[in-house]
């Protein structure tokens, strides 16, 4: 069970936009930076958006992220098939058990 | 280009031992804070462990806490992780992950699999 709360998974059409929430609290989102990740099936990880709202080198601007007090959301823009993968937030927890923290992944589906 | 890569998983019975390594190349090693993190299958991500740049902060998930040991080499540009008393809990695909900005993980291995099993 995560601290930090995504849908299992969404769905769009190409060219469409989705918008994967990722909610937490004070602890974690509410007083941390948030980053994402995207995951292709069988591969490693990749940073996509540091600090919230930076993205990593290399993507593209379809991609954006941005914060509001306990929860944060992942923009993808003008979906793609090859966007289809499982996303993830993360960012920092400060209860007792401090460390940084993942939310379970949201897969992305392009209709 | 920034590379690392994960060695040392296999399978292991339950309460042995594994050493990870990831070797890694194309940046500064001894400037940047590195981490563990896993993935059970069909799973999501967990973090495990971090290092500092020069080993002096080490930061540990709390149920891991006794169990496993992350370590470092400047010289050789490596980054370890000793686990012991394994569990079938344990079985994941083990990432090496460099840090970015603020993040520690801003770069990723393409992992190791560590299958516990009897």
């Amino acid at each position: 069970q995560s601290v930090l709360t995504q849908p299992p998974s969404m769905s769009a059409a190409p060219g469409q936009k989705v918008t994967i929430p990722c909610s937490g609290s004070n602890s974690n989102i509410g007083n941390n930076h948030v980053s994402w990740y995207q995951q292709f099936p069988g591969t490693a990880p990749k940073l996509l958006i540091y600090e919230n709202n930076k993205r990593a080198s290399g993507i593209p601007a379809r991609f954006s992220g941005s914060k509001s007090g306990t929860s944060a959301t992942l923009d993808i823009t003008g979906l793609q098939t090859g966007d289809e993968a499982d996303y993830y937030c993360g960012t920092w927890d400060s209860s007792l058990r401090a460390g940084p923290v993942f939310g379970a992944g949201t897969k992305v589906t392009v209709l | 280009e920034v590379q690392l890569v994960e060695s040392g998983g296999g399978l292991v019975k339950p309460g042995g031992s594994l050493r990870l390594s990831c070797a890694t190349s194309g940046f500064t090693f001894s400037s940047h804070t590195m981490s563990w993190v896993r993935q059970a299958p069909g799973r999501g991500l967990e973090w495990v462990s971090s290092i500092d740049n020069n080993g002096t902060f080490i930061h540990t998930a709390y149920s891991l806490r006794g169990r496993f040991t992350i370590s470092r080499d400047n010289a050789t540009n490596s980054l370890f992780l000793q686990m012991n008393s394994l569990t079938v809990e344990d079985s994941a695909i083990y990432y090496c992950a460099r840090g970015m900005g603020s993040t520690w993980f801003g770069y990723w291995g393409q992992g190791t699999l560590v299958t516990v099993s009897p």
